[in-house]
């Protein structure tokens, strides 16, 4: 099936740790992005690439880094000096920069 | 960055009740779309509008593009307790003069259906 993937559902991370979580898509979509969701609020834009081994920052890319090496795949880490983690990420990607969004099943991440 | 201002908040309904909710913006879109979201779940797309005065209807949804661009509402008729849910409006295009085709998404409308 065509789609979006993403690892872990469920992440959860001590203190002053970095971690990575992944997001794949097979829908052969040359943009992805990364969505950060808090409760009780829209989604806003951490990351996004238009093509491979490109990528800009959205609203609120401190504290996170993303890499595009691949067309399928948009890995997210989240660092230590992202001051307030805990959040639901969402991944998405279009076939066009102005085309609709496709999203993945998200990324619960806690921080203990 | 930029929201758009989607009301209400919250609504709570009998099945088989009509719906309605609306977005605003002070700037004017390209792209308007409508999401829903189940609890601990990704967005799923529900409609897409790409031109002013625009009404398209999926099922017993229907999404109007505003004349004027900066508007859109989403209603669904004859309610349903799969309908419950967080819908999201997002709006595209050359909202602030970006180029790239960000989406700006509205705070979300809770939606409850009492069976």
């Amino acid at each position: 099936d065509g789609g979006i993937t993403q690892s872990p559902k469920y992440l959860f991370r001590k203190e002053g740790q970095n971690v990575t979580l992944s997001c794949e898509q097979n829908l052969n979509h040359d943009a992805m992005y990364w969505y950060r969701q808090d409760p009780g609020q829209g989604l806003r834009l951490i990351y996004y690439s238009q093509i491979v081994n490109d990528f800009q920052k959205g609203d609120i890319a401190e504290g996170y880094s993303v890499s595009r090496e691949k067309k399928e795949s948009f890995p997210l880490t989240v660092t230590s000096a992202q001051k307030n983690p805990t959040a639901f990420y969402l991944c998405a990607s279009s076939s066009t920069n102005l085309g609709e969004q496709f999203f993945g099943p998200g990324t619960r991440l806690t921080v203990l | 960055g930029q929201q758009l201002n989607q009301s209400p908040q919250s609504m709570f309904i009998q099945e088989g009740e009509d719906v309605s909710m609306n977005c605003t913006s002070s700037s004017i879109f390209n792209t308007w779309l409508w999401y829903k979201q189940d609890p601990g779940e990704g967005p799923v797309l529900l409609i897409a509008l790409y031109k002013a005065g625009e009404l398209t209807s999926n099922g017993r949804l229907t999404a109007q593009f505003g004349i004027t661009r900066k508007d859109s509402f989403l209603n669904i008729s004859a309610s349903i307790p799969s309908d419950v849910g967080i819908y999201f409006c997002a709006g595209q295009g050359n909202a602030g003069g970006t180029s790239y085709g960000k989406l700006t998404f509205g705070q979300g409308t809770i939606l409850t259906v009492h069976p």
